[in-house]
């Protein structure tokens, strides 16, 4: 089964409104990562955040992480059209040296 | 500009034909692998090297192989394509461990007749 699981599958705002996604994972982690894709495209590093972070910003996105919940939070503000895309967590246990991804949430944002 | 290649983008083919999926970057990066993506399995790696020569199976070998002679490339050979393989196959590259930030190439959409 997929290390990490994110919530929700799929998320519809509208263009200025926030958008968060979540993503759970099962085992111990050295970081977590989050990754876009456009639609049959190839996936874009978003952002990494260690174990030993709680919170990262990078210009509009805003990552958090609790590892007593093993969770995670992507935040995006002010969204916009061009921010329409999946978005991945991935998860690199402490036991290992792979990432996994998940499954992904499908956002759209309306103009 | 740093990237990551693969060719071909798109393939239709029959099964039993053997085939190979390129993959080149040129980033002079050690560690590579291979992900297949399908709706609902999210990416799911294929196999991965973390040098020349040194290459290892990841989460869903069976059907596949890989070769890594030079650090720049790393081809996916298809021996005797079925229908299940049929997917969007990703290439991706990272500097030194597999958790740094992947470089993923732009997709290979395969589909096995």
């Amino acid at each position: 089964s997929q290390q990490g699981e994110e919530d929700p599958q799929a998320l519809s705002i509208q263009e200025g409104e926030n958008a968060t996604m979540n993503c759970s994972y099962k085992t111990s982690i050295n970081n977590l990562q989050w990754y876009r894709q456009n639609s049959g495209r190839g996936l874009v590093h978003l952002i990494l955040i260690r174990s030993n972070e709680r919170e990262k910003h990078s210009g509009r996105l805003r990552v958090t992480l609790d590892t007593s919940k093993k969770s995670s939070s992507l935040l995006i503000t002010a969204s916009r059209a061009a921010d329409t895309a999946s978005y991945f967590c991935a998860t690199q246990e402490t036991s290992g040296s792979r990432l996994t991804f998940g499954e992904g949430t499908q956002l759209t944002v309306n103009p | 500009e740093a990237q990551v290649t693969q060719n071909p983008r798109y393939l239709i083919t029959v099964t039993g034909k053997k085939l190979t999926v390129t993959c080149s970057q040129n980033m002079n990066h050690e560690y590579m692998s291979w992900y297949r993506q399908d709706p609902g399995l999210g990416l799911r790696q294929i196999y991965y090297s973390m040098n020349v020569e040194v290459t290892d199976k990841g989460d869903v070998p069976e059907g596949y192989k890989v070769s890594r002679k030079e650090k720049r490339n790393f081809p996916l050979i298809l021996e005797s394509p079925s229908p299940n393989q049929t997917s969007l196959y990703f290439c991706a590259s990272t500097w030194g461990l597999a958790t740094d930030t992947q470089y993923f190439g732009p997709g290979t959409r395969l589909t096995v007749l």
